[in-house]
């Protein structure tokens, strides 16, 4: 059961550009949501969180936005630029309880290329 | 600061054989989680441990076992290993349990390969 899905394996996007990777989550009981990106070789690295008490949160050129109603939330890049080309994972939590509580569940990635 | 540490980064197994993984996290963190990254499964939640306790656990067999030391270095032990075994095992620690904090620093991974 794929509790965290990334429906798109991979994403290609211009140099500049807005990238827009998505993610949905059927578990009602998620309530913080995470963003990793991953090089080759690397262990995954943590970009931005939301909590489900807010619908957007910002850093830098990437903006997370939480659709709960949806159970959808998205990560965008703006601009894009060639280095934030990498696998990137959705992850979700959940702090109140259930059978996802205490561990992150992550979704299966996706690739994004960034040309220049 | 220096980051989580895995140790060995490549290992080559038999079946049958046993593996020991190794994991120092960042200086102040006492919380140690694994997971195993496979091309099919993604990112799966193997445990938990703090304060030398294993705090959560994944669905994984009573072949893949863990314990932390006083000092919150951990290994993961996975005992007659099978084929499908071969993954990268990623550690990562945070100050404290993944159910408070939810931020999660991950080392390099130890690549296993079962032939």
């Amino acid at each position: 059961d794929q509790q965290v899905k990334q429906n798109s394996p991979s994403l290609s996007v211009q140099e500049g550009r807005i990238s827009i990777l998505n993610c949905d989550y059927t578990n009602s009981m998620f309530d913080y949501f995470l963003w990793y990106k991953k090089y080759p070789a690397e262990g995954p690295t943590f970009l931005i969180s939301i909590s489900s008490i807010k619908d957007k949160n910002e850093d830098g050129r990437f903006t997370v936005f939480l659709n709960k109603s949806a159970k959808h939330l998205s990560l965008h890049i703006v601009p894009s630029q060639p280095g934030d080309s990498a696998v990137y994972f959705c992850a979700a939590s959940a702090r109140a309880g259930g059978t996802s509580y205490g561990k992150l569940t992550f979704g299966q990635g996706t690739i994004l290329t960034v040309h220049p | 600061k220096a980051g989580v540490t895995q140790t060995p980064r490549y290992l080559i197994k038999t079946r049958g054989q046993q593996v020991t993984l190794s994991c120092s996290p960042i200086s102040g963190h006492r919380s140690v989680s694994w997971y195993q990254q496979t091309p099919g499964q993604g990112l799966q939640f193997l445990f938990e441990y703090f304060s030398e306790t294993q705090r959560n656990k994944g669905n994984f067999p009573g072949r893949f076992s863990g314990r932390q030391f006083s000092n919150s270095r951990s290994e993961m032990n996975v005992s007659t290993l099978e084929l499908g075994d071969s993954a990268l095992y990623l550690c990562a620690s945070s100050l404290g349990l993944t159910a408070n904090t939810g931020e999660l620093f991950f080392g390099e991974g130890s690549r296993l390969t079962v032939l």
